[in-house]
């Protein structure tokens, strides 16, 4: 299930069920959503992106959906694997925006067990 | 196809000192970015940058912090007289354009 730790939540899943992390976007006018997986030592990867004129887009065992009216986004992970065990964080972004900056979530941890 | 590459990984300054923090990006981005990030939180984003102009430094500290992107080489993140709150994993990336920000592994920076 999910907790919160000492800073960031923790999502604890069996190898092999579903996953599901959730995220809080802060700004209205955001049209653009990323989520990341982030390692220990390493930078963000890249997962999956989706505009606001869309509510849900698939990739390779991943799924976004995205509800603008809560503005509320989440990510599902399919058959989790012990692989995906990371910090997941959304970001938010205006593209019309000439900063083009992205604001990032406060992240999930996800640990799978075999 | 080379990725995101920040060097040093690891870089180890004594108060007072300065820091250098180089980013290539990936072949054909010409969009740079830089973030920061501290254990446990989400990155904070610190500047923006085309080749050699700077288009939004809005997240950046206003004194000892500076970032260049020249026409040839590397983007440079500047600290001068380092503290220890400079302490951090400062990250890069890179888009083309408009698409998504793709990110190197990082410099950590330690002050003694």
């Amino acid at each position: 299930g999910e907790s919160v730790g000492l800073h960031l939540p923790t999502l604890s899943v069996q190898e092999g069920d579903n996953s599901i992390i959730n995220c809080a976007y802060s700004n209205s006018a955001s049209d653009y959503f990323i989520w990341y997986k982030q390692e220990s030592g390493k930078g963000p990867q890249f997962i999956i992106d989706i505009r606001s004129n869309m509510d849900k887009r698939q990739g390779q065992r991943v799924t976004v959906l995205l509800n603008k009216t809560v503005k509320h986004l989440s990510l599902q992970i399919a058959a989790t694997q012990p692989g995906d065990s990371a910090v997941y964080f959304c970001a938010e972004n205006i593209e019309g925006d000439a900063g083009n900056m992205l604001t990032f979530g406060g992240g999930t941890r996800l640990m799978v067990k075999p | 196809n080379a990725g995101v590459m920040q060097n040093p990984r690891h870089l180890v300054r004594r108060r007072g000192q300065e820091a250098r923090l180089r980013c290539s990006p990936m072949k054909g981005h010409s969009h740079v970015y830089w973030y920061r990030q501290l254990p446990e939180e989400g990155l904070k984003f610190m500047v923006y940058l085309q080749k050699e102009n700077i288009i939004d430094e809005s997240g950046m500290p206003k004194e000892r912090f500076s970032a260049e992107f020249p026409k040839e080489g590397p983007s440079i993140l500047r600290i001068q007289q380092v503290v220890r709150g400079d302490s951090a994993a400062y990250f890069c990336a890179s888009s083309p354009d408009r698409g998504p920000q793709h990110f190197g592994d990082g410099t950590r920076l330690s002050i003694l």
